[in-house]
């Protein structure tokens, strides 16, 4: 049982470039996440989903597309990375109230 | 605005004594307050998580304390290790799936021997 696990760990990108990330979990869980976490500020939920097939706008989600075509897997999107998107970024799932993150990739856009 | 606040922003303390974070909250509706311990380059890990009913739960050496009616929460670190290094953050959310979560700024603690 890996938890939730992300790809790549880091990744440097110019801007203008695109690229996927990807949240993969092994614990049937129906919700997942995704966060990007700014040095010395909270977690802000960029998109979420409640099931495979459905995808829902969280507080940032301005530049960034998901996908949930699986149930196990949740793909983030940058079409045209900005320097504004540099970031960690972490990947959860939920399953009864607790939330499980995975280990997060490290994003700069020079 | 829903709004999680945490103190302090950072806090240093001596190996094996005790020490007190806090977390005020405006998020409402209310479902549940959670802690995360998050370790530097790490995702957050689930310490606690209290709902409306409930004001005091511990995991180990933490234990966490909810006053729905104040909106404020605690969470106390008993006899600290240098593995306790790490960021407390509280999350607040109106439902059960998470998605309107409103996460604080952590309180980042340091223990030193």
């Amino acid at each position: 049982n890996a938890g939730v696990t992300q790809t790549p760990k880091f990744r440097v990108l110019k801007t203008g470039q695109s690229m996927t990330l990807l949240c993969a979990q092994d614990m049937n869980h129906e919700y997942m996440y995704w966060y990007r976490q700014d040095p010395g500020m909270g977690l802000r939920l960029i998109h979420y989903s409640v099931g495979e097939g459905t995808t829902a706008k969280g507080e940032v989600p301005d530049g960034y597309n998901v996908s949930r075509l699986k149930k196990q897997n949740f793909l983030l999107g940058l079409e045209s990375a900005a320097p504004s998107q540099t970031s960690v970024y972490f990947c959860a799932s939920l399953k009864t109230d607790t939330q499980y993150f995975g280990p997060g990739t490290r994003l700069t856009v020079l | 605005k829903n709004q999680v606040e945490q103190s302090p922003q950072s806090l240093i303390i001596l190996e094996g004594k005790n020490c007190t974070l806090q977390c005020n909250y405006t998020v409402s509706p209310f479902s549940n307050l959670r802690w995360y311990k998050q370790d530097t380059g790490r995702g957050p890990v689930s310490l606690t998580i209290m709902t409306f009913s409930e004001n005091t739960k511990s995991n180990g050496r933490y234990t966490a304390t909810l006053d729905a009616d104040t909106k404020q929460s605690s969470l106390h670190i008993t006899a600290s290790q240098l593995s306790d290094s790490a960021s407390y953050i509280c999350v607040v959310s109106p439902n059960t799936n998470a998605g309107k979560s409103t996460f604080g700024d952590g309180t980042t603690l340091t223990v030193k021997p």
